[in-house]
C-alpha cells in the first residue's frame, strides 16, 4: 500500500522559506507525479504544483515564482522549497501522487500544519 | 485558469437519502474531472475520476457523471459515513489543476 508522509517545520517566520519534505513508501517514486497541495484553515485545496522522478516540474502559475519542488528518487522524497511566506501561506500542506502529467490525486499524505508567524 | 464552482456549498439531508451535488468549470475540460471526500483534520480521498469512472475500493453508492463544463456527484443512498465535504478537481491539460470550494453534507 502506497503511503505519503510530510515532514518539516510546523513555523515559519514571515518573509522566510518554507521546506517540506514528502516520504513516499510501499510503491515506486518512478513514473509517477508527484504534488503538492494546501489548504488554509477552514478553505479550499490549492494545488502548488508537481514534479516527476524525471525531474520534470510544473507549478501554479499564482506560485510559480517562489516554489521550487525536487526530487531525490534514490531515498523516494521530494520536497517543497517556498520563498518570502506571508500569513496567507499558512495552511496544512499535502503530498500527493498522481497517475499522469495531466491528473487527479490517488494517494495523499496526512498533511502537515504549516503557520507563518513571527 | 479553469475556475471551478460547485452547488450547492452546504446540504443538510438525512440517511438514505438521494444526495447530488453540482461541479461547473468555466470552459470545457471534457471528461477530466475528479471528485474526493474530506472529513474534518484528514485528507482528500478520491471518488471518481475522469467524471465517471469510480475509484478502487469506492462503494457503488457513489457515481459520477458529466462532460464539457456540467458535472454531477451522486450518492444513491446517503450512509452515516458519508457526512463530509466534497470536492471536484479539474486537471485539464492546458491549465493548472483547480478545486471547486467544496460541498459540506451535514445530517438534517
Amino acid at each position: 500500500q502506497v503511503q505519503l508522509q510530510e515532514s518539516g517545520p510546523g513555523l515559519a517566520k514571515p518573509s522566510e522559506t518554507l521546506s517540506l519534505t514528502c516520504n513516499v513508501s510501499g510503491g515506486s517514486i518512478r513514473n509517477y507525479y508527484w504534488s503538492w497541495v494546501r489548504q488554509p484553515p477552514g478553505k479550499g485545496l490549492e494545488w502548488i504544483g508537481y514534479i516527476h522522478y524525471s525531474g520534470y516540474t510544473s507549478y501554479n502559475p499564482s506560485l510559480k515564482s517562489r516554489v521550487t519542488i525536487s526530487i531525490d528518487s534514490s531515498k523516494s522524497l521530494f520536497s517543497l522549497n517556498l520563498t518570502s511566506v506571508t500569513a496567507a501561506d499558512t495552511a496544512v500542506y499535502y503530498c500527493a501522487r498522481g497517475p499522469a502529467q495531466h491528473t487527479f490525486f490517488d494517494y495523499w499524505g496526512q498533511g502537515t500544519l504549516v503557520t507563518v508567524s513571527s | 485558469d479553469i475556475q471551478m464552482t460547485q452547488s450547492p456549498s452546504t446540504l443538510s439531508a438525512s440517511v438514505g437519502d438521494r444526495v447530488t451535488i453540482t461541479c461547473r468549470a468555466s470552459q470545457t475540460i471534457s471528461s477530466w474531472l475528479a471528485w474526493y471526500q474530506q472529513k474534518p483534520g484528514k485528507a482528500p480521498k478520491l471518488l471518481i475520476y475522469r467524471a465517471s469512472s469510480l475509484e478502487s475500493g469506492v462503494p457503488s453508492r457513489f457515481s459520477g457523471s458529466g462532460s464539457g463544463t456540467e458535472f454531477t456527484l451522486t450518492i444513491s443512498s446517503l450512509q452515516p459515513d458519508d457526512f463530509a465535504t466534497y470536492y471536484c478537481q479539474q486537471y485539464n491539460s492546458y491549465s493548472p489543476f483547480t478545486f471547486g470550494p467544496g460541498t459540506k453534507v451535514d445530517i438534517k
